[in-house]
């Protein structure tokens, strides 16, 4: 089976930089992808990592290590908006299609 | 492009019924992928369509099932509802299942079970 390990919450103020770790223990990894959700709706879908390295989109990064099993996802210029739950998820080479199997999420509260 | 709709938006039932659940995949996509969310946890997978066929299961029971129709629009059906039936379910479209690419989520139903 698959786990992912994140904190359950964050807390920091607006300008502030936040990074939000994910580690992994999967058989068939393929690549780790990250999903932002705020409260009542849907998962939105902020960035993905197969190869190790940083991606950046704009103030969000995120970063993988596939020899350690670990990614994290960096959250800068802190805004209001971005007060909501952050979740990594990881493919896996199954048969079964692109199925994503998710951590618990980590609460991210932007405080003024 | 039109993005992924479900419904019913909200849905209140009682123990030992059944439920219907809608998901209208995003233009272009011909997969779509179910997902339930229990309050305060991440969504765990409970089975995906691709091209009307189902293409992989998680650890649900048997009465969770699923359709997909020829314009890639899916059903899912619970049967003999539980309370811990009680979740967010999310319907996830790509376009062909593919291992590099992204799923889309729509807005989810929200289940309430009495």
């Amino acid at each position: 089976g698959q786990s992912l390990e994140q904190p359950s919450e964050v807390t920091a103020v607006e300008g502030a930089i936040v990074q939000i770790n994910c580690t992994y223990q999967t058989s068939g990894f393929y690549g780790l992808s990250w999903y932002q959700q705020h409260d009542g709706g849907a998962p939105t879908f902020l960035s993905y990592n197969a190869l190790d390295g940083l991606e950046e989109t704009g103030r969000f990064s995120s970063f993988l290590s596939r020899s350690d099993s670990y990614g994290y996802l960096l959250l800068q210029e802190l805004q209001m908006k971005d007060s909501a739950s952050y979740f990594c998820a990881v493919r896996v080479l199954k048969a079964a299609g692109n199925k994503l199997t998710f951590g618990g999420g980590t609460r991210v509260l932007v405080k003024p | 492009e039109t993005g992924v709709t479900q419904s019913p938006t909200h849905l209140i039932k009682t123990r030992g019924q059944q439920v219907t659940l809608r998901c209208s995949s995003q233009s272009g996509h011909n997969t779509v992928s179910w997902y339930q969310q229990a309050l305060g946890q991440g969504p765990q997978f409970i089975f995906q369509y691709y091209r009307e066929e189902e293409n992989g299961r998680g650890n649900f029971p048997p009465r969770f099932s699923g359709l997909q129709f020829p314009n890639y629009s899916s059903e899912l059906n619970v049967n003999a509802l539980e309370l811990d039936d009680s979740a967010l379910y999310l319907c996830a479209s790509s376009p062909t299942g593919g291992w590099e690419e992204t799923q889309y989520f729509g807005p989810g139903t929200r289940l309430l079970v009495l």
